[in-house]
């Protein structure tokens, strides 16, 4: 059975360092992974998603990468702001159409 | 835009009672998906769709059942609430895409459920 693990579960860091968050899943038969911001409260929305046949996927400061071999995805986040202080959510989809298997989440705090 | 919204944001009932939390989607997805989100166990899927009428238990159905008897409209019953059902519900959607780019889920703001 698939299972993510993300790493760490909270971090703190000053306004604009550059941050890495970790993801591993077991089963590396996945249609695409998935990363999801939620801040407290709310709903989730979707940052990246990299198709199983991709490396990373890029959108402004963010830039994701999967390895799928080794059962592993980074969330590379470039010169941190406050505004980015959310839960950020690791998800693997097994096949297409099919429930996502999400991460607990990792809690970024960034002060200003 | 897609847009899935949810009835309730803050719920609050008596254990016992019948609860029903509706879903709907405006972007025709065939895939309607209920999860619960609880401290500490993340996100866990209950209950989902893939089309009308069709429904399939995920990881924690005992205690909840589904109705979707229109495509956009998907509901999660709670037969007797009981306490161990306070916890957030989100709803998502997507579509059945058999070929071209994949796309994401989509979800709805998440209702909070307390059950006293």
């Amino acid at each position: 059975k698939q299972e993510v693990t993300q790493i760490p579960a909270a971090l703190s860091v000053p306004e604009g360092e550059n941050l890495v968050l970790n993801c591993s899943f077991t089963d590396s038969a996945i249609y695409n992974l998935q990363w999801f911001r939620q801040d407290p409260g709310k709903g989730l929305t979707s940052l990246l998603l990299i198709q199983s046949s991709q490396r990373e996927q890029t959108s402004g400061r963010l830039n994701a990468s999967l390895d799928k071999s080794s059962g592993r995805s980074t969330l590379y986040i470039a010169a941190s702001q406050p505004g980015d202080s959310a839960t950020y959510l690791c998800a693997v989809e097994g096949q297409a159409g099919t429930a996502l298997i999400f991460g607990k989440g990792t809690t970024l705090s960034v002060s200003s | 835009d897609v847009k899935v919204t949810q009835s309730s944001r803050y719920l609050v009932k008596r254990t016992g009672e019948k609860v029903f939390l509706e879903c709907v989607q405006d972007m025709d997805h065939e895939n309607m998906f209920w999860y619960r989100q609880d401290p500490g166990l993340g996100l866990r899927l209950i209950y989902f769709s893939y089309d009308v009428k069709m429904k399939e238990k995920g990881d924690i159905p005992e205690g909840y059942s589904v109705s979707r008897e229109k495509k956009e409209r998907f509901s999660l019953i709670l037969e007797s609430a009981s306490t161990n059902q306070t916890s957030m519900y989100l709803c998502a959607s997507s579509l059945n895409l058999l070929q071209g780019p994949q796309e994401t889920q989509y979800f709805g703001p998440g209702t909070r459920l307390l059950v006293l």
